[in-house]
């Protein structure tokens, strides 16, 4: 399956700035998905918005969803050093189906 | 709820060697389970879908005889990687799913395997 993409590749902040990542994909979907990855770790869940939602909210996190123009994007307010980490999108196109995910966005933040 | 356990957190082995890599769901009953792949600095890539009882459905590109996978229970899936070859070093993460329940954010811890 194709992947969708990210960008940017790569961010780094200052702790207490703020991080937007975007996520785009190819498909109809039933949801859209961020994960996050520590260097070497697994995958944590982050936030789901289903395809009849545009935005979501979880404590710093904002998601939002174009379903028109099949793109996302995830907003980490007030950073802080413990949220440096890969962040991935993933795709479903239905409930309980195969992820697709975008390449990742390598987050730094620095302190 | 959704706890989902991995086995060996890695693992190096010789050429030529197999690995038998485990994936248990604790807490819940795991109907389907999905086996991921992540090379290095690269996205996480879908290898095989498996149901309980019945064989696994691979991907494009992936060797079946070469990943065997065994999910004769709801709560324990394996992944063997047979003959492994340095070029099979990769990072493999399972996520068990249950139809009913919600439970399917939840991955494994996931197997850094080495082939050396």
């Amino acid at each position: 399956s194709q992947q969708g993409e990210e960008d940017p590749q790569a961010l780094s902040i200052q702790e207490g700035e703020n991080a937007t990542m975007n996520c785009s994909y190819k498909t109809s979907i039933n949801n859209l998905q961020w994960y996050r990855q520590n260097s070497g770790r697994g995958l944590v869940h982050l936030i789901l918005i289903r395809s009849n939602e545009r935005e979501k909210h979880s404590g710093r996190l904002r998601v939002t969803l174009d379903t028109s123009k099949k793109s996302s994007s995830l907003l980490i307010t007030a950073s802080r050093a413990a949220d440096t980490a890969s962040y991935f999108c993933a795709t479903e196109e239905t409930s309980g189906s195969r992820l697709t995910f975008g390449e990742g966005t390598q987050l730094t933040v620095n302190p | 709820g959704a706890v989902v356990s991995q086995h060996p957190s890695w693992v190096i082995c010789k050429s030529g060697t197999s690995v038998k890599i485990e994936c248990r769901s604790l807490d819940f009953q795991a109907t389907t389970m999905f086996w991921y792949r992540q090379f290095p600095k690269q996205s996480l890539m879908l290898m095989a879908t498996s149901n309980e009882g019945s064989k696994a459905t691979y991907e494009q590109g992936v060797e079946k005889d070469k990943f065997l996978i065994n999910h004769a229970s709801l709560t324990l899936s394996t992944l063997t990687v047979t003959s492994a070859h340095p070029e099979d070093s990769s990072f493999y993460i399972c996520k068990p799913w249950m139809v009913r329940g919600g439970y399917g954010y939840t991955f494994g811890s996931g197997t850094r395997l080495t082939v050396v």
